[in-house]
């Protein structure tokens, strides 16, 4: 059980390049969530997908673009890379728990990217 | 307000001491709270759930206070492997579901 992967490790742009980042889970996870972690800022949560076929946007979706085609993936795609995106970016899953109407997760997070956009 | 707010420290302690962190968030419809831990470098973790009775597991002591809006962290007999930060998550929504929101994390170094 590997739980959850990321793919590459680490990765060097220039500004204007494209790239895609590869997230995989073998939980059978329902949600998987893109997150970008950077000084002083904690974790922001880019774009997440509550099923197969959906995505929504987080608190910092401008400039990455997401797909969900298969369950166990999760693609964070960057279009047209800046400077501004150099972080570290952690993709997650979890599975959601219900008590009346009310709903938690626990999310699982693979080990990160770390992005250089020169 | 931020909607999670928590001191980030560093909390330079010995081994053995006991330490608190507290953590307060805005949205007081909030129904679940958590406590992650995050090794430098690393992927941030589940260390605890936090009840409204309060738990405990081994060391860790997890409390909520609903009136004040805040939650607390406490680590007895502090271990070298205790050196990390540790991010409050909750969930701010009172119903449905809700993405978890991330506090930026309070670093705790145990030194010998």
């Amino acid at each position: 059980n590997a739980g959850v992967t990321q793919t590459p490790k680490f990765r060097v742009l220039k500004t204007g390049q494209s790239m895609t980042l590869l997230c995989a889970q073998d939980m059978n996870h329902e949600y998987m969530y893109w997150y970008r972690q950077d000084p002083g800022m904690g974790l922001r949560l880019i774009h997440y997908s509550v099923g197969e076929g959906t995505t929504a946007k987080g608190e910092v979706p401008d400039g990455y673009n997401v797909s969900r085609l298969k369950k166990q993936n999760f693609l964070l795609g960057l279009e047209s890379a800046a400077p501004s995106q150099t972080s570290v970016y952690f993709c997650a899953s979890s599975y959601p728990e219900e008590s009346g109407r009310f709903v938690w997760e626990t999310q699982y997070f693979g080990p990160g990217t770390r992005l250089l956009v020169l | 307000r931020k909607e999670v707010e928590q001191d980030p420290g560093p909390f330079n302690v010995p081994e053995g001491a006991t330490v608190a962190f507290n953590c307060t968030y805005s949205n007081s419809a909030s129904q679940s709270f958590f406590w992650y831990r995050q090794d430098c470098r690393k992927e941030p973790k589940l260390l605890m759930s936090v009840y409204s009775s309060g738990n405990e597991d081994g060391r860790f002591t997890a409390q909520l206070n609903r009136a004040s809006q805040y939650i607390s962290l406490l680590i007895r007999d502090s271990k070298l492997s205790d050196s990390a930060t540790y991010l409050c998550v909750v969930t701010p929504m009172n119903s449905g579901y809700s993405t978890l929101t991330f506090g930026k994390g309070t670093m705790l170094l145990v030194s010998p």
